[in-house]
């Protein structure tokens, strides 16, 4: 069964850098493209983005340029967001997430990592 | 970009209600509208895709009508495991949530 497994909470300080991981398993890494969807505190769903891990491909949502850098490593079949220049609004929980098929987005979902971004 | 304007943002049922939320794409969309429902401190879940299709595991209470611009979602027959949050998501051209709604129990 598709699985996605991402990693645990960050306290981070505003200026710094924050990486984050999404495991996945139960099917093929390469065939599927991950994608990046953030959630502030009491808000609302934003896409980030998403990188297709056969080939490096990325799309990133406009508002997200700069600010998300999204790599993948094929031999571990672990999709990584890194966030950059951290301020108290990126502070969020951060979800990847991967279609379920043709016309079926969405469909499976880690379970958040969530960032703060505190002095 | 294309926006997704959900409405209401909360709403308060019964037991046994009918309830529906709607979203409006700032374009036309073809259709591409998925609905998720989500718990508090759990992931979305997907309920429906491609306006109307069920995905496995949703209860026939749920429901998705539309086209063009204007979509609808229904639960009839509102239970207690229903009470969460809704978000209608647009895949037609990238990806674009709507604002969500919150139903809670009158």
């Amino acid at each position: 069964q598709v699985q996605l497994q991402q990693s645990g909470a960050e306290l981070v300080k505003p200026g710094s850098s924050v990486k984050i991981s999404c495991k996945a398993s139960g099917y093929t890494f390469t065939s599927y493209d991950m994608h990046w969807i953030k959630q502030q505190p009491g808000n609302g769903l934003e896409w980030i983005g998403w990188i297709y891990p056969g080939n490096g491909n990325t799309k990133y949502n406009q508002k997200f340029n700069g600010k998300a850098t999204l790599t993948a490593d094929k031999s571990s079949s672990t999709a990584y967001m890194q966030l950059s220049s951290l301020t108290s609004e990126d502070s969020a929980v951060y979800f990847c997430a991967r279609r379920g098929g043709y016309n079926n987005p969405f469909a499976y979902w880690g379970q958040g990592t969530l960032v703060t971004v505190s002095s | 970009d294309i926006q997704m304007t959900q409405s209401p943002p909360s709403l308060s049922a019964s037991l046994g209600d009918k309830v529906t939320i709607t979203c409006q794409a700032s374009q036309n969309i073809n259709k591409y509208i998925a609905w998720y429902q989500q718990k508090p401190g759990k992931a979305p879940r997907q309920l429906i895709r491609y306006t109307s299709t069920l995905v496995s595991g949703t209860p026939s209470r749920f429901s998705g009508s539309g086209s063009g611009r204007d979509y609808s979602f229904s639960i009839s027959n509102v239970e207690s495991e229903d009470i969460a949050s809704y978000y209608c998501l647009q895949y037609d051209n990238l990806y674009t949530f709507g604002a969500g709604t919150k139903l809670e129990l009158k």
